[in-house]
């Protein structure tokens, strides 16, 4: 167990639908960061945020939107839903805004039909 | 464009045998990092290698990196049937001056047997 927790474990839902992801960090990380898992594009890099603020970001569609909260809790925001968007999502949690190590979460399934 | 490679991408091995598995990088980076994953789970976090001629060990795994070849190597020792899982590396992309984010292989599928 990481540490890292993440909700839903599994969501199945329509093409045009919007769900929400959540991530909460490791207790003490500062910095989250979203990966997509799928069979035609493995792992990717989505987006990280850092204390609250965007830090990088990478191969995120213009549908997918993410916030990091005060709390430090982090939200994933997907709409406009296609097939193709089935995928694994998961969250990572560090230390820093950039770190040696990245502690990853159990993960979202979400199923778009 | 940083680019990461691994080979083979599929292995299947006797219990009891060596092999070295290979992860190539396009473009400079000092810092690499090997996961393990499970079917249907989340990335554990093996090693992390942050300089050249780093080498690792945990168990019957050993990994190593050179950064001047670009390459991280992932031995293992003496495989035994838990070691099946899919092993990634990844590669920092944070020294090109780009976005602070980890670029992964496709994962090499291990699966050793009795």
């Amino acid at each position: 167990d990481s540490g890292v927790t993440q909700t839903p474990k599994h969501l199945i839902t329509a093409t045009g639908q919007r769900v929400t992801l959540r991530c909460s960090p490791r207790s003490g990380d500062l910095s989250v960061y979203w990966y997509q898992q799928s069979l035609d594009q493995g792992l990717q890099f989505l987006i990280q945020y850092y204390n609250g603020e965007e830090r990088a970001k990478g191969n995120i569609l213009e549908r997918f939107s993410a916030q990091q909260f005060p709390d430090l809790h982090s939200e994933l925001n997907l709409s406009s839903l296609e097939l193709g968007d089935s995928a694994l999502y998961f969250c990572a949690s560090s230390v820093r805004d950039y770190s040696y190590e990245q502690y990853f979460g159990p993960g979202t399934r979400l199923t778009v039909t | 464009e940083l680019k990461v490679e691994q080979n083979p991408l599929f292995l299947s091995m006797q219990e009891g045998k060596n092999y070295t598995i290979y992860c190539n990088y396009s473009t400079t980076s000092d810092r690499l990092y090997w996961y393990r994953q499970d079917p249907g789970k989340s990335l554990e976090s093996l090693f992390v290698l942050l300089s050249n001629g780093a080498v690792k060990q945990e168990g019957r795994l050993m990994a190593s990196l050179d950064t001047k070849a670009r390459l991280s190597t992932l031995h293992i020792t003496a495989a035994v049937h838990d070691l099946s899982a899919t092993y990634f590396c990844a590669v920092d992309n944070r020294t090109q001056g780009g976005s602070e984010k980890l670029v992964f292989g496709k994962g090499m599928k291990l699966t050793v047997n009795p």
